[in-house]
């Protein structure tokens, strides 16, 4: 079956440690997408790729960073630079390219339940 | 910007009976697409259903169907037949290819909660 995978559902971070969070699809979509999910708020962009080795800013980047080096992988580092990380952070992909329909679309992996202790 | 808005943050229902979940959003774009999914108790983000702007006739999927009203930017959700399986948080998005095709836009969410 196709999807998405997220690992690990959870996970405890240490002040000052930084974390990686997995994100694997094989629905072989170009573009994927990290959000940050608060309790009472919608979902945040904090990263997104439209292509291998390519990623850009969402709205919340400060204190993350990524990578693409394969179409299938987009993994999210949460340094210490990120001030508040607890939270449920989610990961998404779509077809974007070729005029693909529905458009936009995006499909949701289980999600990662980040704690700091 | 695009923005999208939910005023209810929490809803309410009875089994059986409808139940009626108000989206808004900005934009000056005319081409777009609007979405709402469903985010249950395991968390997991389900798509519900989708509406393309250039299309005047209202989506539906099966107990779901919208209320697209273009010149007034509004997009709700009607749930007919409420199930206790449709207890979920449900989000309103919008995307729009030529303002941002990878900047889907949510908005805060809706709690709905189906009583038996």
């Amino acid at each position: 079956d196709g999807g998405i995978t997220q690992s690990p559902k959870y996970l405890f971070r240490k002040e000052g440690q930084n974390v990686t969070l997995s994100c694997e699809q094989n629905l072989n979509h170009d573009a994927m997408y990290w959000y940050r999910q608060d309790p009472g708020q919608g979902l945040r962009l904090i990263y997104y790729s439209q292509i291998v080795n390519d990623f850009q800013k969402g709205d919340i980047a400060e204190g993350y960073s990524v990578s693409r080096e394969k179409k299938e992988s987009f993994p999210l580092t949460v340094t210490s630079a990120q001030k508040n990380p607890t939270a449920f952070y989610l990961c998404a992909s779509a077809e974007t390219s070729g005029g693909a329909f529905p458009f936009g679309e995006q499909f949701f992996g289980p999600g990662t339940r980040l704690t700091v202790l | 910007a695009q923005t999208v808005t939910q005023s209810q943050p929490e809803m309410s229902v009875q089994e059986a009976e409808t139940v009626t979940l108000s989206c808004t959003y900005d934009t000056s774009e005319n081409n777009y697409y609007l979405f709402w999914y469903k985010q249950p108790p395991s968390r997991q983000m389900i798509l519900v259903i989708r509406q393309e702007a250039y299309k005047q006739q209202n989506a539906t999927e099966n107990r779901f169907s919208v209320n697209f009203q273009k010149a007034a930017k509004s997009f709700s959700l009607k749930i007919s037949d409420s199930q206790l399986g449709d207890t979920a948080m449900y989000f309103c998005a919008f995307i729009s290819p030529r303002y941002n095709n990878n900047d889907m836009r949510f908005g805060a969410g809706t709690r709905l909660t189906v009583k038996p």
